[in-house]
């Protein structure tokens, strides 16, 4: 199965900065998702992006699908972003996710 | 539209005993998966089903199984507890080949 390296494990970040979270896939995947989970344990969807840029308000990500890997950008970060963000890809036919280790964030105000 | 609905949100049982877990996909959605938490092993993928059938299967041993009914609602079973198997268990639903979408979880802890 493929193998996929999320990257800072943690990050602190002061309210209002910016910041960046990668995520590295062993092989090529047919669909990559970013997800955030909540201190409650609730994994919330925030991008399908399989290759390409795609924005959701402070929230940005890019895919770069021949370089197998992806992006996330928090930008203006807000205490409500912090939790556990995982990205996650499916290989082969199905459903099956693949998951990173996840980056931690914390986000003082 | 309703969301992935996972019941019951949360478990206690004993070691040795047996223990079923339920998930309502979003409507529509014929592909479900399971999928387990743990602080030591991340999340890792149980098993999928779609139009009933388990297309998809992790590494897990025998004691996990599971079944998907006619109207796409899914089952999980976990046989013979161990303490180990304490853990957040998230079903996810899509309409294949599209995104997937998460429940809630169940928390389940062994005594």
């Amino acid at each position: 199965g493929i193998q996929v390296e999320q990257s800072p494990p943690d990050l602190i970040l002061q309210e209002g900065a910016n910041s960046t979270l990668r995520c590295n896939f062993s092989d090529s995947v047919n669909n990559l998702q970013w997800f955030h989970q909540n201190p409650w344990g609730q994994l919330i969807n925030l991008f399908y992006i399989p290759s390409g840029t795609k924005q959701n308000g402070r929230l940005s990500a890019t895919t770069v699908a021949t370089e197998r890997y992806s992006l996330l950008y928090i930008s203006s970060s807000q205490t409500t972003d912090s939790g556990v963000y995982f990205c996650a890809g499916v290989k082969a036919a199905g459903n099956k996710l693949t998951f990173g280790g996840g980056t931690r964030v914390l986000v003082k105000p | 539209k309703a969301g992935v609905t996972q019941t019951p949100r949360y478990l206690i049982k004993t070691r040795g005993q047996q223990v079923t877990l339920s998930c309502s996909p979003i409507s529509g959605h014929r592909s479900v998966s399971w999928y387990q938490q743990t602080p030591g092993q991340g999340l890792q993928f149980l098993f999928e089903y779609f139009s009933e059938t388990q297309r998809n299967k992790g590494n897990f041993p025998g004691r996990f199984s599971g079944r998907q009914f006619s109207n796409s609602r899914s089952e999980m079973n976990v046989s013979t507890l161990e303490l180990g198997d304490s853990a957040l268990y998230l079903c996810a639903s899509s309409y294949d080949g599209q995104p997937q979408h998460f429940g809630d979880g169940t928390r389940l802890s062994i005594l």
